[in-house]
């Protein structure tokens, strides 16, 4: 059974703070990486898909690194607003063999107040 | 452009009911995936398809049955209903032109079908 691990749970900031999460998995048999964002009764929505150690994308103030060797990866928010307010999921994609199959973390609930 | 397009939104269902999840995906897609999201779980996977007549079980397979006659359609039949499959079930696709790797690209998700089996 695959463990993929997000922290903190929940998280509650302040408009205009910073902020950032943490998602592990296995570092070992490592395909992808992604991130979603998901709003309650929408779809969840892609932010990345990250293969590469040492990738580092960004969308807007959104930004994530990733760490396949010690199996970690980093979403950061510079500048949070109301409407980031989501729960962020992190999702593994293992290699060979698992042709089909993302292991889904519990999420980050984020919420952004004035 | 629709995108995954997921029928019904809500739905309560009696126990021992049966019933079917619709969903449509109009990107030509090969890949296609049922989900389900229970309170402080991941999501987990039901069953999915890497193309039309194919489709395999996922983690969480008991209770349900999927059929892929189309690229555009994969529905997810619910028989005989049980309290444990009340549940957000979320329809999603993505595309590979690789073998084997379509999880490894962006999946696309329905906006989630709510079910409560009473």
């Amino acid at each position: 059974i695959l463990n993929v691990e997000q922290s903190p749970q929940s998280l509650h900031v302040q408009e205009g703070d910073s902020t950032n999460f943490t998602c592990s998995f296995p570092s070992s048999n490592f395909y992808a990486l992604h991130w979603y964002r998901w709003e309650t009764a929408k779809s969840p929505e892609a932010l990345f898909v990250m293969t590469l150690n040492g990738d580092e994308k960004k969308k807007g103030r959104i930004s994530a690194t990733l760490n396949t060797k010690e199996g970690y990866s980093y979403l950061y928010i510079k500048g949070s607003q109301p409407e980031d307010s989501a729960t962020y999921l992190c999702a593994f994609k293992g290699g060979a063999g698992t042709a089909s199959k993302l292991t889904f973390g519990t999420g980050t609930r984020l919420q952004v107040t004035l | 452009n629709a995108g995954v397009t997921q029928t019904p939104k809500f739905r309560i269902l009696k126990i021992g009911q049966s019933m079917t999840l619709q969903c449509a995906q109009d990107m030509n897609h090969n890949y296609m995936y049922w989900y389900r999201q229970d309170p402080g779980m991941g999501l987990k996977l039901i069953y999915y398809s890497v193309g039309a007549g194919i489709t395999d079980k996922g983690e969480v397979p008991n209770g349900y049955n999927v059929s892929r006659s189309t690229t555009e359609d994969f529905p997810l039949r619910l028989e005989l209903a049980a309290p444990s499959q009340t549940s957000v079930y979320f329809c999603a696709s993505s595309y590979s032109n690789g073998a084997g790797q379509g999880a490894g690209n962006t999946i696309y998700f329905g906006e989630g079908s709510w079910l409560t089996v009473v």
